[in-house]
This record gives structure tokens, C-alpha cells and sequence, in this order.
């Protein structure tokens, strides 16, 4: 088991709605990679926060946005959910922001938009 | 548009046979290529990455081959066995001010007694 651990595990959303998904990241890594992963496909780099800043984003729009904490904890928030937004949600910590590679994976948060 | 292609979409293999999953990139600003295994109800996890100086890294049962010029990679998993059933991704990624990884779309490998 990694120590990086997301909450919560299932939600069920309506779209239009917004939504919070948290991850607590591996004790001393500064770096969160956040990835949505759709039924039956791979995950999609949503972006990258390191030390509190976003450090690079993937093809997603503004509405899918994130924050990172002073302990490195991290925040994906996508505000007017649609339907194509119901995913595998995870969240990925590294020791750097050049290691995204060696990153250790939570358990992800199963996203459900009705 | 899809940077990192894998194949097959599934994969079924007798117990102690050889498991392979293909893979091919088209940016050649990739510098990494790994390989993650992902369990069902839980995260990818890093099983094996080479650099494209290295032709080929085997860790145990698990062999990655590189061919840099026709810009395709594989896994191949020697003497396969029941708990190697799992969806295996390959990635790549590049480098600079961050690290960046693309994933195929995996292979769901089933390795049958």
C-alpha cells in the first residue's frame, strides 16, 4: 500500500453541480499529479501542483482546477459537472516535480455524474 | 489524439507462458518510458521504466524492449503466472521544468492456470 491516500472513494454527482476530491500525499513528497481515468482507458494528466503552485496542466478546461496545501495535500475541484466528467479520479505524489514517473497512485476517487 | 498507442486491448496467456504488450510513441520528446500495473479498486503502480540510451532492462520476471529508430517499446513477462492479472499501461513522459506522462490506454492481461 502507498501512503497516499483519497477521499472520498465514490460520489454521485448531478451535473451542473461541483465537486471537491482530496488527496493526502506520501510523507516528504512536494508534488501532486492529479489523472482522470475513464472506464477502460488509461489515466489523463489533469495537472501538477508543486509546492502550492500549479507547475504544468493537461488538455482540460479551466473549470477542472486544484489547490495544494502547505503540508502538500491537494485539491482537484471541477465546477459544472457534465456527464462525461464520471471517471476514476486519481491522484499521484512524487519527491519531485521531475519525478512523475516514480509517483505513488492513491487508490482514486470513483466519480459518478447523473 | 492519442501520443502513446497499446496493443492488444486484452490478453489471455496459460500459466508459465510469455506475456507481451506492445507499445508504439510518436513524440520524440519523450525521454522515459515506464510500464505501471493497476489492480482492480486501486492506483497504477510503477512496475519498470527504461531511458532510450538502453536498449533493454529486464527486473526479474519483466523485460522491457526499446527500439529507439522505429519508435516502439514492449513488456514482456516471462513465466506468467495467476497474480500477474492485471490491466498494464505504458507510458511515456517527458522532462523540463516538470515531468509530464501520457498513458496508453492498457492492456487487461488474464493469465489462466
Amino acid at each position: 500500500e502507498t501512503g497516499v491516500t483519497q477521499s472520498p472513494t465514490h460520489l454521485i454527482k448531478t451535473r451542473g453541480q461541483q465537486v471537491t476530491l482530496r488527496c493526502s500525499s506520501q510523507s516528504g513528497h512536494n508534488t501532486v499529479s492529479w489523472y482522470q481515468q475513464a472506464l477502460g482507458q488509461g489515466p489523463q494528466f489533469i495537472f501538477q501542483y508543486y509546492r502550492e503552485e500549479e507547475n504544468g496542466r493537461g488538455n482540460f478546461p479551466p473549470r477542472f482546477s486544484g489547490l495544494q496545501f502547505p503540508n502538500y495535500s491537494s485539491e482537484l475541484n471541477v465546477n459544472a459537472l457534465e456527464l462525461d466528467d464520471s471517471a476514476l479520479y486519481l491522484c499521484a505524489s512524487s519527491l519531485t516535480r521531475t519525478g512523475a514517473v516514480e509517483a505513488f497512485f492513491g487508490q482514486g476517487t470513483r466519480l459518478t455524474v447523473v | 489524439q492519442q501520443q502513446v498507442k497499446q496493443s492488444p486491448q486484452s490478453l489471455i496467456v496459460q500459466k508459465g507462458g510469455i506475456s507481451i504488450i506492445n507499445c508504439a510513441y510518436e513524440n520524440t520528446a519523450f525521454d522515459y518510458f515506464p510500464w505501471y500495473q493497476q489492480f482492480p479498486g486501486k492506483g497504477p503502480a510503477l512496475l519498470i521504466a527504461i531511458r532510450p540510451d538502453v536498449s533493454e532492462k529486464k527486473e526479474g520476471r519483466f523485460t522491457i524492449s526499446f527500439n529507439k529508430s522505429a519508435k516502439q517499446f514492449s513488456l514482456h513477462i516471462m513465466d506468467s503466472q495467476p497474480g500477474d492479472s492485471a490491466t498494464y499501461f505504458c507510458a511515456a513522459a517527458s522532462s523540463g521544468g516538470y515531468q509530464k506522462v501520457t498513458f496508453g490506454t492498457g492492456t487487461k492481461l488474464q493469465v489462466i492456470p
